[in-house]
């Protein structure tokens, strides 16, 4: 089974403080994927990868970078965390084959108070 | 704009049937998954519909109607730990493996 990893399972961060998240996957997927979920807006793309070193925007960039410097990894940078950025967030890939459903992560919650 | 419609909350009874939709509207569309979440859990892949009909994996199935944009789960003989939020999600054409996420129905499952 294709088995995605999250770093962390909870995270308390202080406001400013630069937060990385990290997420590993072991099943040479192309695709990643970080998304955040918040009650009652569902799942929202921040960004993604297709490959090594490319990245893309997803519906909500701002305030967000990501690095993919190796197939497997594909951190979430938030370069100076703030309280809206307080949420559940979840890292997935994808086989890149058409039948194939994403893999999630079990998520990270983050909290920045 | 693109979105994706399914209810908000749907409640059933264990050992019935559930039927959950999904309506899109998307610029394209190569085909129509389904996922399942429960609370403080990470969603996982339930199905894929590439061509209209009906699909069935154990006691869940998934339907798709391409030229009414429109799909729905089915889930039988309910149980309580598929209580659980359920999301549709279609691939838009020319993407890279880009979903475009319905909001997700909330299933209660009575006993």
């Amino acid at each position: 089974d294709v088995k995605v990893t999250q770093s962390s399972r909870y995270l308390v961060k202080r406001t400013g403080e630069k937060v990385f998240l990290e997420c590993v996957q072991d099943m040479d997927h192309e695709n990643m994927f970080w998304y955040r979920q918040d009650p009652g807006l569902g799942l929202r793309l921040i960004y993604f990868s297709y490959d090594v070193k490319m990245k893309e925007k997803g519906d909500i960039p701002e305030g967000y970078s990501v690095s993919r410097e190796k197939k497997e990894r594909f951190s979430l940078i938030l370069e100076s965390a703030s309280t809206n950025q307080t949420s559940m967030y979840l890292c997935a890939s994808h086989a890149g084959v058409q039948r194939s459903g994403y893999t999630f992560g079990s998520g990270t919650r983050l909290t920045v108070v | 704009g693109q979105s994706l419609e399914q209810p908000s909350e749907v409640t059933a009874v264990e050992g019935a049937i559930v039927q959950i939709n999904c309506t899109y509207q998307t610029s394209g569309f190569y085909g129509l998954s389904w996922y399942q979440q429960h609370d403080g859990g990470a969603p996982t892949f339930l199905s894929y519909n590439g061509l209209d009909g009906l699909e069935e994996t154990g006691r869940f199935s998934s339907f798709l109607s391409r030229s009414d944009s429109y799909g729905y789960l089915l889930l039988q003989e309910l149980q309580m730990k598929d209580s659980a939020s359920y999301f549709c999600a279609v691939r838009d054409q020319g993407s890279n493996y880009q979903l475009i996420w319905g909001a997700g129905t909330k299933l209660i499952i009575k006993p």
